[in-house]
């Protein structure tokens, strides 16, 4: 059974990093073509995907955010983690993290979003 | 970037009705393709892949169809737990972008 859960700070100030984690089962970033991506969804609007890693190391970006994201991950506790810096209150938002499988290019599963609201 | 177009923002339906939403992106997508549906409160579920590729524990009732850069899903027979948002996910080309939604709600 997969399932992913992310952990986030709650709440940070303008200009602070942000570091989120997603922790998963049932499968591993080791095995050859798995993927976990980050998909962000501010209240009451649409989804925006965010960055993807790669059981290779390979990692991709989307270029609207790419000098602010850092997508890594910790294969051995089955984690990985999305670092976004010089925040402002337009990264108030729900945050998910999904699988990914390679050449498949859709997310099957998600996790629950952790909430990350960013005020002074 | 790939523009997703999904058209109407709203419906509103009656149960058991037959219900079709669009989606049209701004270059080919070929059939990389993907929908999901978003209850209140709950994360996105897979829906359908490739356009039209059926996922395992969906209801039968939902169906998608079309290639390139037209493309619809289809309900058959709507229920009150399908009241939800939907939208459609373009993999073709990085990165990733989303339709802006459709909203189903009772009529």
């Amino acid at each position: 059974q997969v399932t992913l859960k992310e952990s986030g700070p709650g709440i940070l100030q303008p200009s602070q990093t942000l570091s989120l984690t997603c922790t998963f089962s049932g499968f591993s970033l080791s095995t050859y073509g798995m993927g976990v991506g980050w998909i962000r969804q501010p209240s009451g609007k649409g989804l925006e995907w965010l960055a993807n890693i790669w059981w290779d190391d390979d990692k991709y970006y989307n270029p609207s955010l790419k000098n602010r994201l850092t997508i890594s991950k910790d294969t051995s506790n089955n984690q990985a983690f999305l670092k976004i810096t010089n925040v402002d209150t337009a990264d108030t938002a729900t945050y998910y993290c999904a699988r990914i499988e390679a050449w498949e290019y859709y997310f099957d599963y998600w996790g629950q979003g952790v909430m990350v609201t960013v005020s002074s | 970037d790939v523009v997703l177009t999904q058209s109407p923002a709203t419906l509103s339906v009656t149960p058991g009705e037959r219900i079709s939403l669009s989606c049209r992106a701004s270059e080919s997508v070929d059939t990389y393709l993907h929908w999901y549906q978003q209850k209140p409160n709950e994360s996105p579920r897979l829906l359908i892949k490739y356009a039209s590729q059926s996922i395992s524990g969906i209801p039968s009732r939902f169906s998608g169809s079309g290639s390139g850069t037209d493309f619809t899903l289809s309900i058959n027979g709507v229920e009150l737990e399908d009241l939800s948002i939907y939208y459609c996910q373009q993999g073709n080309s990085l990165p990733y972008t989303f339709g802006a939604g459709t909203k189903l709600e009772l009529k």
